[in-house]
């Protein structure tokens, strides 16, 4: 199975809205419900923001957004603020009854 | 509270086995639903799922390295244990366990271990 496809890097200004796509296949994105998202801080385990394409855990910021197309699933992070400015990873379930990551996406608040 | 904790060598020498154990409290794996997964990170570079248990025995692993891993429980020690054969330094990498969304699906892990970080090298 491939990585998902998730852009190298993503930057906005504190305030704007950020999109983040995560693009897969018919075999693992685009066939499940069960894509989820997760923050990276550096030195940092990772963290839950979205689960099933666009549910969020208790306690993570309304700010944070999932939607899914396709074969491709969106993180949206609206208000963007600078503790925002870190690695976000999607995940996605898979036809073989697997789970596969994506490549990682940087977020910089300029 | 739910806490996961990794343990176990921080290097080891190409072709052998790493042992891994992931400790933790406040859930029991032997309760339907709950299951426990092996992520790890290169440095510097993504995350690779590489291994999942689930409360009933059923075990899942990444089909390219599937060859190489076994995932087991051990209720009664709340521990679940990776073992990774044929070590090389390209598996190099901090390993994370990682406890599963009680309601989600298969991949949404929503309690983290700090990790630990294993260096492969002669």
């Amino acid at each position: 199975q491939s990585a998902l496809t998730q852009p190298a890097s993503v930057s906005g200004s504190p305030g704007q809205s950020i999109t983040i796509s995560c693009t897969g296949t018919s075999s693992d994105v685009g066939g499940y419900k069960y894509v989820s998202w997760y923050q990276q801080h550096p030195g940092k385990a990772p963290k839950l923001m979205i689960y099933d394409v666009s549910n969020r855990p208790s306690g993570v910021s309304n700010r944070f957004s999932g939607s899914k197309s396709g074969n491709t699933a969106s993180l949206t992070i609206s208000g963007l603020q600078a503790e925002d400015e870190a690695d976000y990873y999607c995940s996605s379930y898979t036809s073989s009854s697997t789970l596969v990551f994506g490549g990682g996406t940087k977020v910089t608040v300029l | 509270q739910i806490t996961l904790k990794e343990s176990g060598p921080t290097l080891v020498k190409p072709t052998q086995t790493l042992t891994l154990t992931c400790t933790f409290s406040g859930f029991s794996l032997s309760t339907s639903g709950v299951g426990v997964g092996w992520i790890r990170q290169p440095p510097g570079k993504a995350l690779e799922w590489l291994a999942f248990i689930y409360w009933d025995d059923d075990k899942r692993y990444s089909p390219s390295l599937k060859s190489r891993l076994t995932i087991t429980k051990d209720t009664s020690k709340n521990h679940v244990v990776l073992t990774m054969t044929n070590m090389d330094p390209v598996d190099t990498a901090t390993y994370y366990c990682a406890h599963r969304h009680p309601t989600a699906g298969l991949g949404a892990f929503d309690i983290w271990g700090q990790g630990t970080v294993v260096t492969v090298s002669s």
